[in-house]
């Protein structure tokens, strides 16, 4: 089946610093991805949508100029969260839509924990 | 506004039955997911409804009523390795694969 990567699976910053997290599609070709941000025993909320060859879509209340997103190819897409704080630790998950046009398909990624000091 | 509501914890027996209600209110429907999560892990699609009715598959059921704006998840034969959160989110209108997730269950599974 469709696999979509992440990578860092963890990563420790000093606050202040930039982290960029890079999510990949596979073995399929994904136009669109999706960032969530999931705060412990809370749900995923979504962040934005990540367009190939186009700015990005930000959710109400998320910081664009914070959460910088680049999707350079089919299969990359990039979020970098700049100027890292205590406040952004949180668990980060990419998610790609499978066959265009079937809705029930959305693979996700195995997701990037975050942790500011 | 999109909300989505679950009941935030729920406690059930091994080998009984559970269901955990979702009621959603978004601007448009394009079809609901149910998911379940381990700790620290991604989460794992269980199902997908666009109709209204009944879809049922191994040990797990998923119901939608689109006039109501509900849905539910049915786990049958609980096992102890079911004990996860339970996700239900939906693309709503105007938006291809766009998913907004609800507040999430916790189900503990008992011995």
């Amino acid at each position: 089946g469709a696999v979509v990567s992440q990578h860092p699976s963890r990563v420790i910053c000093k606050s202040g610093t930039s982290v960029k997290i890079e999510c990949r599609s596979l073995d399929f070709q994904a136009t669109t991805m999706f960032w969530y941000r999931q705060f412990p025993k809370q749900s995923l909320m979504l962040m934005a949508t990540s367009n190939e060859g186009s700015k990005a879509t930000y959710e109400q209340g998320v910081e664009k100029d914070k959460f910088l997103i680049n999707h350079a190819s089919l299969t990359l897409s990039t979020l970098t969260v700049t100027s890292a704080h205590p406040e952004d630790s949180s668990f980060y998950i990419c998610s790609a839509p499978g066959l265009a046009g079937v809705a029930d398909t959305q693979y996700f990624g195995p997701g990037t924990r975050l942790t500011v000091l | 506004g999109q909300n989505i509501d679950q009941p935030t914890e729920m406690t059930a027996t091994e080998g009984a039955i559970v269901q955990i209600n979702c009621t959603y209110q978004t601007s448009g429907f394009n079809g609901l997911f149910w998911y379940q999560q381990h700790a620290g892990e991604a989460p794992t699609f269980l199902s997908y409804n666009v109709l209204d009715g009944l879809e049922e598959k191994g040990r797990f059921s998923s119901f939608l009523s689109r006039s109501k704006g509900y849905s539910y998840l049915l786990l049958k034969e609980l096992q102890m390795k079911d004990s996860a959160s339970y996700l239900c989110a939906v693309i709503p209108g105007g938006a291809t694969n766009k998913l907004i997730f609800g507040t999430g269950t916790l189900l503990a599974v008992q011995p």
